[in-house]
């Protein structure tokens, strides 16, 4: 059974701080994708990566996807509140990239 | 844009009984799923349809039905609703064609659920 894990399940921080949020497999996907999820609503996509070492920015967020996509890593900048949420990884097979394995997810509360 | 669209948003419905949620969308994505969220589990796939009239389980399918006779619409029904199916259901759906960015899901707002 594939596992994605996320680290760490809660982080409270203050505005202007930085984070980082970890996604980790044993297994390789062919890509992974980052949601995020306010309360009351359904999750919302922020990024997908599909290459090995891959970087992308989003304003305040970088995003990158390991070497041997196995894992990845959202690290954000001078977090402000409104970036609090429930934060999900979730990894694609090239087999059928349809059934997403889901992280835990990461709840980021950011306090003014 | 309507995108998609879930009803009810909230139920509180007995054991035993069934009971359907809705999900209907306008975009004319061909994927179409239902997942439950739950503290600690997590999304777990319950169902999810390629096409009308295609289907296939999840992760979760047991206690659950659904049907996709038309492209737009994938209701779930709980046929004899059980207090473990207490949870939050996003349905979801996601476009036909996967390029190298890969494949994007859109959620719906979520139906809570509550049995008692």
């Amino acid at each position: 059974t594939q596992l994605l894990e996320q680290s760490p399940q809660f982080l409270s921080i203050q505005e202007g701080e930085n984070l980082t949020v970890y996604c980790n497999s044993s297994s390789v996907f062919s890509s992974l994708q980052w949601y995020r999820q306010e309360p009351g609503e359904g999750p919302v996509l922020l990024v997908t990566v599909v290459t090995g070492g891959e970087v992308k920015k989003l304003k305040r967020l970088t995003f990158q996807f390991g070497d041997a996509r196995k894992d990845s890593s959202l690290h954000i900048t001078a977090a402000q509140p409104g970036d609090t949420g429930l934060y999900l990884c979730a990894g694609a097979n090239a087999g059928n990239n349809r059934k997403l394995i889901w992280g835990l997810g990461t709840s980021l509360a950011v306090n003014p | 844009d309507a995108g998609i669209t879930q009803s009810p948003r909230y139920k509180i419905t007995e054991t035993g009984r069934q009971v359907t949620l809705m999900c209907h969308q306008t975009w004319s994505h061909s994927y179409m799923f239902w997942y439950r969220q739950d503290l600690g589990h997590g999304l777990r796939l319950i169902y999810y349809s390629a096409a009308a009239d295609i289907t296939d389980k999840g992760e979760v399918p047991d206690g659950y039905v659904v049907s996709r006779s038309k492209t737009e619409n994938f209701p779930l029904t709980l046929e004899s609703a059980t207090r473990s199916q207490t949870s939050v259901y996003f349905c979801a759906s996601s476009p036909p064609r996967t390029g190298s960015s890969g494949n994007t899901i859109y959620f719906g707002e979520g139906s809570w659920l509550t049995v008692v």
